[in-house]
């Protein structure tokens, strides 16, 4: 079956904009979850979503934001876009709903802020 | 808060033999842990996991992983190394307190297998 879908696969922004990054789990995962990867800070949790709920948020600023529809498909927003959120963005979904069963990730989206 | 921590930036290793990629790591309650890999310009693959049980977990690819709860440690082990095994290895840590889809992740350790 098909696995993490995120679109787009690269991005370029100016500064000042906003973002939004789409996400579709495996087809089933009800699961959803979003990370930040950058060479500096490594792998940070952003937040997760489970039946259109937020369940868990990293240490993000408000600039970042994210929601899930009720086909487990998530977006995530970063808006007024600063230098610092370039990064790799990565998805990731889940079968259960108790931690216990491993996440599949997505490709990731590249964002380029300029 | 919890934490992981993964103390070699690289590993290099003559294929064919054994290989070790380090892990420790700091919760609250008790650990889930996973191991990734990741390619270039790819999305993170993964290898294995323990929840309870056994202590020695194998994974994917001839990969394995042993729990030790007194070193809080959670080691990822391959016998023989293949070239094709050259990668960033990252160990991660949900637990039983916190979130459990709030996955922390080591800093990550290349491992570099030359033939």
């Amino acid at each position: 079956k098909a696995g993490v879908t995120q679109t787009p696969r690269y991005l370029i922004k100016t500064r000042g904009q906003q973002v939004t990054l789409s996400c579709s789990p495996i087809s089933g995962h009800r699961s959803v979850s979003w990370y930040q990867q950058t060479p500096g800070q490594g792998l940070q949790f952003l937040f997760e979503y489970f039946s259109e709920t937020q369940r868990n948020k990293g240490n993000f600023p408000g600039r970042f934001s994210g929601r899930q529809f009720s086909n487990s498909r998530s977006e995530m927003n970063v808006s007024t876009l600063e230098l610092g959120d370039s990064a790799l963005y990565l998805c990731a979904s889940s079968a259960d709903n108790w931690g216990l069963a491993e996440a599949f990730f997505g490709q990731g989206t590249r964002l380029t802020v300029v | 808060a919890q934490s992981v921590a993964q103390p070699e930036d690289q590993v290099n290793v003559a294929e064919g033999n054994p290989l070790t990629v380090k892990c420790t790591y700091s919760v609250s309650g008790n650990p889930y842990l996973f191991w990734y890999v990741q390619y270039p310009n790819r999305g993170l693959q993964f290898l294995l996991k323990y929840i309870t049980g056994d202590n020695l977990v194998k994974g994917s690819y001839g990969f394995e992983a042993e729990f030790n709860k007194s070193q809080t440690s959670f080691h990822l082990k391959k016998p023989s190394a293949l070239v094709s095994d050259s990668a960033l290895y990252f160990c991660a840590v949900s637990s039983s307190d916190t979130g459990r889809r709030a996955l922390t992740f080591g800093s990550g350790t290349r491992l570099q297998v030359q033939p």
